[in-house]
């Protein structure tokens, strides 16, 4: 079946630096790439909807200048957590839309981000 | 406010036996669900889903009811098995929106289910 691979699984950070989370789609082209954002004990919310070759769509609340988002090839998204904070320790998370399949869409394995 | 409600944060059964899973809803707009299950270090991978125009779809061990004037839907698994056990998610979207808003997902918190050998 189709795989997301999302790396890293998990990173340690000094408060005020960036941290890069990729996100790959390995056998199938990602037009459209969705990051998720988990609390603990929390559901998985949506942070931003990311097309390849074009804008991220961040959903409301979501600060786009902190949370930078790059799609630039089809199979290829990234998410930068800039100048990252405690308060953004969380379980972070990717999805791919297969545009062939359209049902279905994949997830990686997540990140977990700790800010120290 | 949470559309999407999975009130039972987790659940027990015995193998062989049934599991139902429950979920409920607050947005009317939504049309399509799907559940989601969840293994440990691992993202979640796509288990069934239906379509609002349905009631009920079935997928092996794996049915999916939908009750639309209640807001509900239940996942069934029949017969239990231990590599059942996982956190199961459900999530609903509104396949109506266009493009790639129609595969947004609004997810509830997830019920962890262990299957007893």
């Amino acid at each position: 079946g189709a795989v997301v691979s999302q790396h890293p699984s998990w990173v340690i950070c000094k408060s005020g630096t960036s941290v890069k989370i990729e996100c790959r789609s390995l056998d199938f082209q990602a037009t459209t790439m969705f990051w998720y954002r988990q609390f603990p004990k929390q559901s998985l919310m949506l942070m931003a909807t990311s097309n390849e070759g074009s804008k991220a769509t961040y959903e409301q609340g979501v600060e786009k200048d902190k949370f930078l988002i790059n799609h630039a090839s089809l199979t290829l998204s990234t998410l930068t957590v800039t100048s990252a904070h405690p308060e953004d320790s969380s379980f972070y998370i990717c999805s791919a839309r297969n545009a062939r399949t359209n049902e279905k869409l994949f997830f990686g394995s997540g990140t977990q981000l700790s800010v120290l | 406010d949470q559309q999407v409600k999975q009130n039972s944060p987790s659940l027990s059964v015995q193998e062989g036996r049934i599991s139902i899973l429950n979920c409920d809803y607050t947005n009317s707009m939504f049309d399509y669900f799907l559940w989601y299950k969840k293994y440990p270090a691992e993202g979640p991978t796509f288990l069934i889903s239906i379509s609002s125009i349905k009631d009920k779809n079935e997928d092996g061990r794996f049915t999916v009811f939908l009750n639309k004037s209640a807001k509900h839907l239940s996942l069934h698994i029949v017969p239990s098995q231990p590599g059942d056990s996982a956190v199961y998610f459900c999530a609903a979207s509104v396949r109506s929106n266009s493009g790639a808003g129609s595969y947004q997902l609004t997810f509830g918190k997830g019920t962890k289910l262990s299957v007893i050998p």
